[in-house]
């Protein structure tokens, strides 16, 4: 079974407008953490916000916040005010803690999100 | 994050070649990951190192790869006779502990097997 599924391949919004990229989880772990990375056309990737599992509230980075549902197991990333910059591709990954291989993320195929003028 | 520096950010080799990716994690970081990125898909991990010690090595191909992380200077990702299908973006993440709430990537290095 997959353990981070991105089930939209792309996205558009348009500019100014707010955009949930959606991501689902598969664990048994009690304790794991929860990424978003951001990879422009140039290829870079950058960390946009981390989420825990025992974290009560919901993370949040200036534009970017995380709806966790635990749940549900789901992680999904809201951009609030999109910008014409944040048209690239978007990754969920997930680090979990109790497990031989702990340290390693695991990550999303990837949502890519293009912003409207 | 500006702070892990990869070279070189791009790589051509022709198939039967040696490709040797560094990366120098940033200041006071002792943990180096490495994942590879093939087109159109997400990273996947392939090996975890701290300062001389290989921790993880369950995502690496068993022939042709390796990795290391000397106690001077960066760590070293070598894949010995390329093949086309090694064709990918090999990223570098470093973190101070094992368990930070960040991982820090470089910039990739696009490895081009012709």
């Amino acid at each position: 079974a997959q353990k981070i599924t991105q089930t939209q391949p792309g996205m558009f919004v348009q500019e100014k407008e707010a955009v949930t990229l959606d991501c689902t989880y598969d664990t048994s772990d009690q304790s794991y953490g929860l990424f978003w990375y951001k990879q422009p056309s140039s290829g870079e990737m950058i960390f946009l916000i981390y989420q825990g599992s025992y974290d009560e509230q919901n993370a949040t980075e200036g534009r970017y916040s995380l709806n966790f549902q635990k749940a549900r197991k789901s992680a999904n990333l809201v951009i609030s005010a999109s910008q014409l910059g944040d048209s690239a591709m978007y990754f969920c990954a997930m680090r979990e803690r109790s497990s031989g291989s702990a340290r390693q993320l695991t990550f999303g195929s990837g949502t890519q999100l293009t912003v409207l003028p | 994050n500006a702070g892990v520096m990869q070279n070189p950010r791009h790589l051509v080799r022709r198939r039967g070649q040696e490709a040797r990716l560094r990366c120098s994690p940033m200041k006071g970081h002792s943990h180096v990951y490495w994942y590879r990125q093939l087109p159109e898909e997400g990273l996947k991990f392939m090996v975890y190192l701290q300062k001389e010690n290989i921790i993880d090595e369950s995502g690496m191909p068993k022939e042709r790869f390796s990795a290391e992380f000397p106690k001077e200077g960066p760590s070293i990702l070598r894949i010995q006779q390329v093949v086309r299908g090694d064709s990918a973006a090999y990223f570098c993440a470093s973190s101070e502990t094992a368990l930070n709430t960040e991982a820090f990537f470089g910039q990739g290095t696009r490895l081009t097997v012709v």
